[in-house]
């Protein structure tokens, strides 16, 4: 898979908007820019996922640069609820039957919303 | 609905002792994947299973450590004569289809801590 680079921290204020940025430069055309956040003493939790569109669910936005190269996941309204260590992953998604499409994961980013 | 259940939650051995460590997989997923989370570390891939077939261990650190999932829904990761640097969260995952032709999200348990002393 194509590694990812984050910055390793960032906070923001409670109530306004987080954007956490992530570079992933060598990304293939096969390869989907995936979200997933931990909050201390719990699994990962997934956020979201992309190929190339711009994508919104409950939890957040994800825009995808037009080239690919970098990726800005977007909480529009940060709680305390969402500190947490971010992780920006891209995984190849198709390909042969019985394929493994594991997780790699980086150091991610740690978010810190402050009252 | 219920997701991925791991059991224990914590599990203290001392040195050379063998632990077992359980995955409840969602109710009819297809792939299950074991993840090592050293502290202040993301976690890193062990091990895939395909229903009961198991189609990637390259990430198992030693053939200290041995997982199976014989009837295709629970998994068992098995650690023998475990050493110091076992000492991690081991995390199980499942997603509802085969990783191939899926483009599906995996959904995390919260893990196992597991403590050699």
């Amino acid at each position: 898979d194509a590694k990812t680079t984050q910055p390793p921290s960032m906070d923001c204020a409670e109530g306004r908007a987080a954007n956490l940025p992530c570079n992933h430069s060598t990304i293939s055309g096969n390869e989907y820019v995936y979200w997933y956040r931990q909050i201390h003493s719990q699994g990962p939790q997934y956020i979201i996922h992309g190929l190339k569109n711009n994508e919104t669910n409950e939890m957040a936005s994800l825009i995808i640069t037009e080239d690919r190269k970098s990726s800005t996941l977007i909480l529009p309204h940060a709680t305390l609820r969402d500190t947490a260590v971010y992780y920006c992953i891209v995984r190849v998604a198709g390909g042969s039957f019985g394929a493994n499409s594991k997780l790699t994961f980086g150091k991610g980013i740690t978010l810190s919303v402050r009252p | 609905g219920a997701g991925v259940s791991q059991s224990p939650r914590y599990k203290v051995a001392k040195r050379g002792q063998d632990v077992a460590l359980r995955c409840d997989p969602i109710s009819g997923h297809v792939s299950l994947f074991w993840y090592q989370q050293a502290l202040g570390q993301g976690p890193e891939f062990l091990t895939y299973f395909q229903n009961e077939a198991q189609l990637d261990k390259s990430g198992l650190p030693s053939d200290r450590f041995f997982a199976e999932r014989p009837e295709g829904s629970v998994s068992t990761l098995k650690i023998q004569r475990t050493q110091q640097e076992d000492s991690a969260v081991y995390l199980c995952a499942s997603s509802l289809g085969p990783q191939g032709y899926s483009n599906q999200p995996q959904h995390f348990g919260d893990g196992t801590r597991l403590s050699i002393l």
